[in-house]
């Protein structure tokens, strides 16, 4: 079946910006994550969604970031006034449920290049 | 909180060696553990994981990793190294409740013929 899939692959835009970078999951997974993953910093977790809810967003690096989901399975992550440090890939997750022993399963991730 | 240390960013064996990655993790709870790979331009992939019960996991690719209390660690190892596992491989604990990821900042395996 589909694994997660991500879009754009690769994003190229100019400081000050704002950018939607999009999460489509497995079918039927109730949880979503976000992570970035950034040279100085490694993998880093911005937030989880559980449906269309988001319990904890104490990841967000900022008020610049946003994310929604809809309808239980489109996620869109957006930056608004995209800044150099925000280069990086993002990535996405998905699993059945959130607790226990749900593997997450992860996209191939958004290149985000901030000129 | 949690937190991850994974011991050397890059390794190198030759193909055929014994793969040994460290990870050393701490935790208010007990907790869920993980390693991911990673390939160039690719997402994670779940090798393995150490949830409950028994403390040696098998995973995928012939890995395994040995839940350690005493120690805190979570080492991977492999008997034999094969060209294909060259990638950056990541361990990682779970917060229990919401099994948000915390991860170590990865370690390269370079595998030379």
């Amino acid at each position: 079946g589909a694994g997660v899939s991500q879009s754009p692959s690769n994003k190229v835009t100019e400081k000050g910006k704002d950018v939607e970078l999009r999460c489509d999951p497995i079918s039927g997974h109730t949880a979503l994550y976000w992570y970035r993953q950034s040279l100085g910093q490694g993998l880093e977790f911005l937030i989880y969604f559980q449906g269309n809810s988001a319990p904890d967003k104490s990841g967000l690096p900022s008020d610049r970031f946003s994310a929604e989901r809809t309808g239980g399975s489109v996620s869109t992550l957006t930056i608004q006034r995209t800044q150099q440090e925000d280069s990086a890939v993002y990535l996405c997750a998905s699993s059945l449920e959130t607790g226990n022993n749900q593997p997450q399963h992860f996209g191939d991730g958004t290149r985000l290049s901030i000129l | 909180a949690q937190s991850v240390t994974q011991l050397g960013s890059h390794v190198s064996v030759s193909e055929g060696a014994l793969v040994l990655l460290r990870c050393n993790y701490s935790s208010s709870v007990p907790p869920y553990l993980f390693w991911y790979v990673q390939y160039p331009n690719q997402g994670l992939q779940l090798l393995l994981k150490y949830t409950t019960g028994a403390t040696l996991v098998k995973g995928i690719n012939g890995f395994e990793a040995e839940f350690k209390k005493s120690e805190t660690s979570f080492h991977l190892t492999k008997p034999s190294a094969h060209m294909s596992d060259a990638a950056e491989y990541f361990c990682a604990v779970s917060d229990r409740r919401y099994s948000t990821l915390t991860f170590g900042k990865g370690t390269m395996l370079l595998v030379s013929p």
